[in-house]
């Protein structure tokens, strides 16, 4: 049984601070990986995807993958109340047969920046 | 707003009632998913429709049945549910000759209520 695991939180950090997000996966031979940020009662939305050992940096936002360990985190830098949501990190199931792209979610971090 | 489109965005339909939902991109992407979302819990995938070819999730019930009239449209026919599908519904597409390792992007959902 392929797994994602996370801790569900509520992971709560003030304003202005770094919030960091964390996701482990059971395949080694995972490749990608997504992380998507849902308000309540909205749909996800893709914040950050990496392929490659290292860091991927996009605005206050960097992804950090590390296929040895099979880890992979976001920070949020200069976190906002805006950012209070829940984060899922996600993984390709590589073994999904055909030109398909299953991805095996993690249940999700509940993060909550605090005025 | 996102660039995939889902019809209606609420639906209330009685255990005997036929609906339908609709979901439509417009970025050329040759893969295209449904999925099923309970409150608090990770999207679960029910269909993916990908170059032609139609994958299921062994578990949906067979009450739940999925249309793909063209590449940039996937409808999901819904005939006799039950209270416990009571859901958000997630439509989401990817890009690429090789869709392995692309990611998802997500339409904004229909929220659905079963009486």
């Amino acid at each position: 049984q392929k797994e994602v695991e996370q801790n569900s939180g509520p992971l709560s950090v003030p304003e202005g601070a770094i919030a960091s997000l964390n996701c482990t996966y059971s395949d080694r031979g995972s490749q990608s990986f997504f992380w998507y940020r849902q308000y309540s009662g909205k749909s996800p939305e893709l914040i950050m995807f990496i392929y490659s050992n290292g860091d991927k940096e996009d605005g206050r936002f960097t992804a950090q993958l590390n296929k040895a360990s099979q880890y992979v985190s976001l920070l949020i830098r200069d976190s906002q109340p805006s950012d209070s949501a829940t984060y899922l990190c996600a993984v390709n199931d590589r073994d999904y047969g055909g030109a398909t792209n299953k991805l095996i979610f993690g249940t999700g971090t509940l993060l909550a920046v605090q005025p | 707003d996102t660039e995939v489109t889902q019809t209606p965005k609420h639906l209330v339909m009685g255990m005997t009632n036929k609906k339908s939902l609709k979901c439509e991109q417009h970025m050329g992407h040759r893969a295209m998913y449904w999925y099923k979302q309970k409150a608090k819990k990770p999207p679960e995938l029910m269909f993916v429709y990908s170059y032609e070819k139609l994958s299921i999730n062994e578990s949906v019930p067979s009450r739940f049945s999925p249309e793909c009239p063209n590449s940039s449209l996937l409808n999901l026919h819904l005939h006799a549910l039950q209270p416990e599908d009571s859901a958000l519904y997630l439509c989401a597409s990817s890009q690429g000759r090789t869709v392995k390792n692309q990611p998802q992007h997500f339409g904004d959902g229909t929220r659905l209520s079963i009486l």
